[in-house]
């Protein structure tokens, strides 16, 4: 079946260092592919996503390029700040939009 | 624009009790979703409506969970009885059609003790 599995973490960073979070995926086809974050406290909110292969989502600092090579959608930010301490959680769409999540990835930034 | 209503946003009940959640979805979206989010795990699908019709709900454990969004709005999920197991949040989302993008409610905390 569809799967996700992303880095293990806690993952704790100082600001303004060089963040990669990995995400591999197993799947039929060539799934949408997300991440969503989730500050504390809050709901779940979409960061970027990629439709194909090749394609690059960005958003707010962060990029993500779909890799059909490798079945990966790493998350990469060059500066991270306090304010992206949450939990980012890689995503694929296994058809008519039913999403299959990976286990997240929690991450403090500290200054 | 209103976002995912989600009610209560915690919940204690003991283990053999019943619990219903509500979701109000964004105005407009057809469909909507509830999901489980047990502690440390990533959000698990559990049933999919289309306006007031379901589409999947091959991940709702039928003994004991039921859900129903009459009028193809507001949507409730009931668990009874409840077990330890069930602790967890329990996330509504809505997406509008063809667009895969969902979002998010709050969600709500439940503890079973």
């Amino acid at each position: 079946g569809n799967s996700v599995t992303q880095m293990e973490g806690p993952v704790t960073l100082s600001e303004e260092a060089f963040l990669t979070i990995n995400c591999t995926y197993t799947a039929t086809g060539y799934p949408s592919l997300f991440w969503y974050v989730q500050y504390p406290g809050e709901g779940l909110q979409l960061l970027l996503k990629a439709t194909k292969a090749d394609d690059k989502g960005s958003n707010k600092g962060f990029e993500a390029t779909y890799r059909k090579e490798t079945t990966s959608f790493h998350l990469e930010k060059g500066s991270v700040q306090v304010s992206d301490s949450a939990v980012y959680f890689c995503a694929l769409d296994q058809g008519a939009q039913k999403l299959v999540f990976g286990q997240g990835t929690r991450l403090t930034i500290n200054p | 624009e209103a976002g995912v209503a989600q009610s209560p946003r915690y919940k204690i009940i003991e283990k053999r009790q019943s619990v219903a959640f509500w979701c109000n979805p964004i105005s407009g979206h057809a469909t909507l979703y509830w999901y489980q989010q047990i502690l440390g795990q990533g959000p698990k699908l559990l049933i999919q409506f289309q306006n007031n019709g379901v589409v999947d709900d091959s991940q709702l454990p039928k003994d004991r969970f039921s859900a129903e969004r009459l009028k193809g709005v507001d949507s409730t999920l009931k668990i009874q009885p409840a077990k330890l197991e069930d602790s967890a949040v329990y996330l509504c989302a809505s997406s509008f059609p063809p667009y895969n993008e969902q979002f998010f409610g709050p969600g709500t905390r439940l503890t079973v003790l």
